[in-house]
């Protein structure tokens, strides 16, 4: 079956600590995103990369870090930087840049306490 | 400044009480808009994309509409299995790229 994955479903970091947040894709699709969501408020875009060995920051894209160096995979860190880090984190992908619907995975819980 | 908002941001149905979500904009260049829906703890799942004013999309009970200024997701007899997050995203030009901007959401909850 095609589709996103991400893991682990749930994470739990110490403050000032770094993690990595996976997601792996298997659906052919050249364009990745991640993106935060918080209670109350609508998705937001962290980064987001059209092909591989390319990336670019989305609206809140400070204190968190990314690569492309396979077209199926787009892991995200999350630096000490963060000032917020605990959030529920979601990658989507989609067949081009911004030009298809994007397709979620089910998504990571951090927690940092 | 551009903006989505959804209302209401939570709403309580009986079992085959039909009722529409709305999601309505304020951004320029508007380059098509997503439904999706979020069942707790997991990810969006993609609904439907309309792209001009006038548009409409079905699936099994829900209807999507689109107008210059609003998109309305109508849900006909709903059934329990329907209660869920409802998210409406807009696809626009900004800052040099496409991007999308997503709504709070609407929560429905439908009961037997």
């Amino acid at each position: 079956d095609g589709g996103i994955t991400q893991s682990p479903k749930y994470l739990f970091r110490k403050e000032g600590q770094n993690v990595t947040l996976s997601c792996e894709q298997n659906l052919n699709h050249d364009a990745m995103y991640w993106y935060r969501q918080d209670p109350g408020q609508g998705l937001r875009l962290i980064y987001y990369s059209q092909i591989v060995n390319d990336f670019q920051k989305g609206d809140i894209a400070e204190g968190y870090s990314v690569s492309r160096e396979k077209k199926e995979s787009f892991p995200l860190t999350v630096t000490s930087a963060q000032k917020n880090p605990t959030a529920f984190y979601l990658c989507a992908s989609s067949r081009g840049p911004l030009s298809y619907e994007q397709y979620f995975g089910p998504g990571t819980r951090l927690t940092v306490t | 400044e551009d903006q989505v908002t959804q209302s209401p941001e939570a709403l309580r149905l009986q079992e085959g009480e039909s009722s529409s979500l709305n999601c309505s904009y304020t951004v320029s260049g508007l380059r098509g808009l997503f439904w999706y829906r979020q069942d707790p703890g997991k990810g969006p799942e993609f609904l439907f994309t309309l792209y001009s004013a006038g548009e409409e999309k079905e699936k099994e009970r829900l209807k999507a509409t689109l107008t210059k200024k609003e998109s309305f997701l109508h849900i006909t007899a709903p059934k329990p299995e329907d209660s869920a997050t409802y998210l409406c995203a807009v696809r626009l030009f900004s800052g040099g790229y496409n991007k999308l901007i997503f709504g709070a959401g609407t929560r429905l909850a439908v009961h037997p």
